[in-house]
């Protein structure tokens, strides 16, 4: 069955950068894109951006582009996701989710357990 | 990339059937037979609902169905639950090669 087992809990300072990974199973890894979803305290969702685990491809929401990188190492089957200039209001929950179809039309359909990276001075 | 409008909320009585709207834009939802529904618990991983407008992944009750007409789409719960209290999000692929989000609905069950 598909897994994905995301890094730990995360605290960093303002101004800092954290790297989040997920690590998947129980599926091709190059086959499906991989999505990356936060979510602050008490907010809603929102989409970060994607990966094509293939090739490398990525496409990023306008709002993170410049400090959002997002990566895959296809040996040990393991997306990563950075976000630089860390600020407070980017406390959230964030989330690496697996395209549902291989055709990527399917939206996040496999969640990980998701990461809490809080930002504090 | 502006999120697309949901309602914030939404209620309906056990057994009565209720729709959220997820309105959009022809740069995504109108554009695109590429929405998806999901459904998020208080503290818990969103669950896929509907993908594709109206396709239901494996598992999912046939109370879930999906819609859409123009730059809206729909969720429609029928037969609904106790447990079908939650909050709910659409999400859009757009012509930016990108996805959105609705800002969510909670669904209260009366």
């Amino acid at each position: 069955q598909v897994q994905l087992m995301q890094s730990g809990a995360e605290v960093k300072k303002p101004g800092a950068s954290v790297k989040v990974s997920c690590k998947a199973s129980g599926y091709t890894f190059t086959g499906y894109f991989m999505h990356w979803v936060r979510q602050a305290p008490g907010q809603g969702l929102e989409w970060m951006g994607w990966i094509n685990p293939n090739n490398d491809g990525t496409h990023y929401a306008q709002k993170f582009q410049g400090r959002v990188t997002m990566t895959r190492d296809p040996s040990i089957s393991t997306a990563y996701m950075e976000l630089s200039r860390l600020r407070s209001d980017d406390t959230a929950v964030y989330y690496c989710a697996r395209d549902l179809l291989s055709t990527g039309s399917g939206g996040p359909g496999y969640w990980g357990q998701g990461t809490l990276v809080t930002v504090s001075s | 990339q502006s999120a697309l409008t949901q309602p914030a909320s939404v209620s309906g009585s056990p057994g009565q059937s209720i729709t959220i709207s997820c309105t959009g834009t022809s740069s995504d939802v109108g554009g695109y037979n590429f929405v998806s529904w999901y459904q998020q618990h208080p503290g818990k991983v969103p669950k896929l609902r509907i993908y594709e407008v109206s396709n239901r992944p494996s598992g999912v009750p046939d109370r879930f169905s999906g819609s859409k007409s123009g730059n809206t789409a729909s969720l429609t719960i029928s037969g609904l639950q106790a447990e079908d209290e939650a909050d709910y999000y659409c999400n859009s692929y757009t012509s930016s090669s990108t996805w959105v989000f609705g800002g969510g609905t909670k669904l209260t069950v009366l």
